[in-house]
């Protein structure tokens, strides 16, 4: 079964710092991931997402992940946070279904100004 | 082009009363997908709708909850009777493409979020 860990269910840093996102994911084949950022009174937004090729994906808004297979993780980054980043972010993983996807608890990532 | 859209925004009910949440996908999306998040945990899956058929409903918690999409379009989630556990944020999301999250995306509707008191 799928399964995603995101460590730390509150992140803040200072504007211009590096934002760095955790998640580790079980999956019992090649896995598909996600992540997935939710702003104040808005619906989720696919920021970016793994299936296949490159491990180092670009997103939107600067954000990129690494999926790094012998660590089971893809933890999101950023060199340097805004004030427009507070939000909170969902790191997935593709299901057995392909109906799905596994989201893990969030992280709400605050900035300092 | 208008996005996913939900009502309402938000809804407080009592105990054991019923409730109904409405999505509207984006116009063309054949596929529609509710998941719910309750109390600050994780977003979980509900259901799949392709056009009004049920393609996957493995989430859906017990059968309190009907999901319907009659003539494929807009979509609705009942719940009946509530309890105070089906308190959280439900979200709907749409996309054209039947192989959603490898070729394209869900777009996400901003949620409903219901309280049962």
């Amino acid at each position: 079964a799928q399964s995603v860990t995101q460590l730390g269910s509150h992140v803040s840093v200072s504007e211009g710092a590096l934002v760095l996102l955790r998640c580790n994911y079980s999956s019992s084949v090649p896995p598909y991931l996600f992540w997935y950022v939710q702003y104040p009174n808005q619906g989720l937004q696919l920021l970016l997402k793994y299936t296949t090729g490159a491990t180092l994906v670009k997103g939107i808004n600067g954000f990129e992940a690494e999926f790094k297979k012998s660590e089971t993780s893809f933890h999101l980054t950023k060199p340097s946070a805004h004030m427009s980043d507070a939000a909170e972010y969902f790191c997935a993983v593709l299901g057995s279904s392909a109906s799905k996807i596994i989201f893990g608890s969030g992280t709400r990532l605050s900035i300092r100004p | 082009e208008a996005g996913v859209t939900q009502f309402p925004s938000h809804s407080v009910i009592e105990k054991g009363q019923t409730v109904t949440l409405r999505c509207d996908p984006i116009s063309g999306h054949d596929n529609l997908y509710w998941y719910r998040r309750v109390m600050g945990k994780e977003i979980k899956f509900l259901l799949h709708f392709v056009k009004e058929s049920k393609q996957d409903e493995s989430g859906m918690p017990n059968n309190r909850f009907l999901a319907e999409r009659t003539g494929g379009t807009y979509s609705t989630l009942k719940v009946q009777p509530a309890e105070l556990e089906d308190s959280g944020v439900y979200f709907c999301a749409s996309s054209q493409d039947p192989e959603t999250y490898l070729n394209t995306e869900a777009f996400f509707g901003q949620g409903t979020r219901l309280t049962v008191v």
